[in-house]
Formats: structure tokens, sequence, C-alpha cells
């Protein structure tokens, strides 16, 4: 179990420009959870996939996110024309599904400053 | 959908001194998951404790013990002994039918030597 792991740790990029962060879950977790966490709050939903299927969405999700998992394995989440207000830090969690569920992994996230 | 309140912004706490965060969350579901997670500054997610709806007893971990109310639908975490290297950020979550985690908007904890 070498945990989940996110690159970049950091992206400073001006606004207008697109971005690609990825996430590497723990290998045998199935499950794979994006989420956005500004200053002192406490992260929110973006979006999962179970396997290579993103099975939600958040209305946070502005059609300038996508959200990619190709073969069910690592993930990407691109953000095409970046805002200022989209600066924050973003999280990547996995876990596995099963009798109980398990708890979220997250990774050390992405952090995004919009210039 | 669920919500998940924390009322306590920031708390501290003497070392070895014993400290409640607390939390409360809304929900229509009868079966789902409660956590607290800590994140210390820059650093990781970690999962501090966990407790199934189902089970009546309060999990504990260690120097961590939960309150689970589960009809007045309230989640504190007690921290006995409390040490320099609890000092962090405290999230409450909740994880139902929808397979997602929601979170509290957290409790800075600091801890005085």
């Amino acid at each position: 179990d070498t945990g989940v792991s996110q690159n970049p740790r950091h992206k400073i990029t001006k606004r207008g420009q697109n971005v690609t962060f990825r996430c590497d879950p723990i290998s045998e977790h199935n499950r794979l959870y994006w989420y956005r966490q500004t200053l002192g709050q406490g992260p929110e939903f973006l979006t999962y996939f179970q396997n290579e299927a993103q099975l939600e969405k958040s209305r946070l999700l502005s059609d300038r996110f996508s959200a990619e998992r190709p073969k069910g394995s690592f993930s990407t989440l691109e953000i095409q024309r970046t805002e200022q207000g989209d600066s924050a830090m973003y999280l990547c969690a996995s876990s596995s599904t099963g009798v109980g569920d398990s708890p979220l992994h997250f990774g050390n996230g992405t952090r995004l400053t919009v210039t | 959908a669920q919500t998940v309140t924390q009322s306590q912004p920031e708390m501290s706490v003497q070392e070895a001194e014993t400290v409640t965060l607390s939390c409360t969350y809304d929900t229509s579901e009868s079966d789902y998951y409660l956590f607290w997670y800590k994140q210390p500054p820059s650093r990781q997610m970690i999962l501090v404790i966990r407790q199934e709806a189902y089970k009546q007893q309060n999990a504990t971990e260690n120097r961590f013990s939960v309150n689970f109310q589960k009809a007045a639908k309230s989640f504190s975490l007690k921290i006995s002994d409390s040490q320099l290297g609890d000092a962090a950020m405290y999230f409450c979550a909740y994880y139902g039918s929808n397979y997602k985690l929601t979170f509290g908007k957290g409790t800075l904890l600091t801890v005085n030597p």
C-alpha cells in the first residue's frame, strides 16, 4: 500500500491557461474521488468514479472542468480557461467497495494558484 | 441532502488534558457511516476514527473516542491526554447511500504546552 499519489503538489498558472492534475489511487481501490478545498473550509465533493465510469458530478464542476479515469486506474482532472476562483487545493481520494465500504484514503493534494 | 455542522471553528486544550469536538448532522437515512478526519497544516487528510450507524457501541481508537447519539444526530470526538501532535484541523464527515463523504467546515484544534 503506497498510498494515494497526486501530482503536481503545487501549480501556479495564469488566468486563462489550462491545467491538468493527476491522481494515482491505491492499486486495489476501485473508487476514486475528487474534492476541492478552499482555505479554512471542508473539502467539497466534485466527482467520483467507480472503475472507469464517472458516476456523479457536482454542480460545482462547471463545463470548464473535466475528469477522466481511463482503464479504471489513474485519474486526471483538467481545468480549462482557469479563473482566479479556481484557486484551491484539489484532493483525490480512493476507496474499495465491498462489505462495509472502506473509508476514503486521501492524497496530499494539488494546490492550484491562479494569478 | 445530508449536511454536517461543526459549530466550533476553533478549540484549544492544554497538553495532557481532554477536549471534545462537536458535530451534528442531518439525514433521513438509517444506515450510514460517520468519520473524523485530521488534517495537519499543509499535510494529508488522515482518518482518525469511524462509526457505523447500526452499531450502538461508541468507537474507540487509543486516545480518541466518539459519543454517537443516533437519535440526536450527534457525533462528538473526545481526545484524551492531548499531545502537541494532535494540533490540526479536524473534520467530521458523513458517508451514506450516495457513496461520497460530506464534510463539515472543520474545527481548528490548538494544543498548548
